[in-house]
């Protein structure tokens, strides 16, 4: 079974405070993602990453910025957090295009719920 | 843009009774998948469907993909309370990178079956 972790269920930072989300998955997949999820929105890709040391930016990466030094692990980082970004952080992972077996199905981790006061 | 449309957004059904959610696409694609959402939790895959004219079921969901028409829906047949939970539709579309590929979603349709 495919499994994708991430390193904290719920969050509480202050305003200002550097955050990081940490995902990591065990099914040597080679895409990974950070979404966000809120009420009346859907989900919203902030940052994917297709390979190491490899990003691209997502609908809405303001505000955030990734970090992917090896393939099993992918953070997000809020330089500064603000109130705006509170929210429900999901990260997933997917087997790489043209990868033997893949269908670029997304794996879902249990999600952060970060909260900024 | 590849935009994904859902509908409807909310749906409160009878346990018993059939309905279909609709997602609707804007750029061709020859894939789509649906996901389930319950409350508080994350999403799980249920249906990945690879061609026009694709099916699939499990249990009382039963999937289908029409890429003609951009469309896919998700039938529930005889409903229980047990399929309460926001279903989701994705699109894939590729990034600028070598071999990047990601998914949008629809906005979810949350269902509630009522006994």
């Amino acid at each position: 079974d495919v499994k994708v972790t991430q390193s904290s269920r719920y969050l509480v930072k202050r305003t200002g405070e550097k955050v990081f989300l940490e995902c990591v998955q065990d099914m040597d997949h080679e895409n990974m993602f950070w979404y966000r999820q809120d009420p009346g929105l859907g989900l919203r890709l902030i940052y994917f990453s297709y390979d190491v040391k490899m990003k691209e930016k997502g609908d809405i990466p303001e505000g955030y910025s990734v970090s992917r030094e090896k393939k099993e692990r992918f953070s997000l980082i809020l330089e500064s957090a603000s109130t705006n970004q509170t929210s429900m952080y999901l990260c997933a992972s997917s087997l790489g295009q043209g990868v033997a077996g893949s269908y670029n199905e997304q794996f879902f981790g249990p999600g952060t719920r970060l909260t900024v006061l | 843009e590849l935009k994904v449309e859902q509908n409807p957004l909310f749906l409160s059904m009878q346990e018993g009774k059939n309905y279909t959610i609709y997602c609707n696409y804007s750029t061709t694609s020859d894939r789509l998948y649906w996901y389930r959402q319950d409350p508080g939790k994350s999403l799980e895959s249920l249906f990945v469907l690879l061609s026009n004219g694709a099916v699939k079921q499990e249990g009382r969901l039963m999937a289908s993909l029409d890429t003609k028409a951009r469309l896919s829906t998700l039938h529930i047949t005889a409903a229980v309370h047990d399929l309460s939970a926001t279903y989701f539709c994705a699109a894939p579309s590729k990034g600028s990178g070598a071999g990047s590929y990601q998914l949008t979603f629809g906005k979810g349709t949350k269902l509630s079956v009522i006994p």
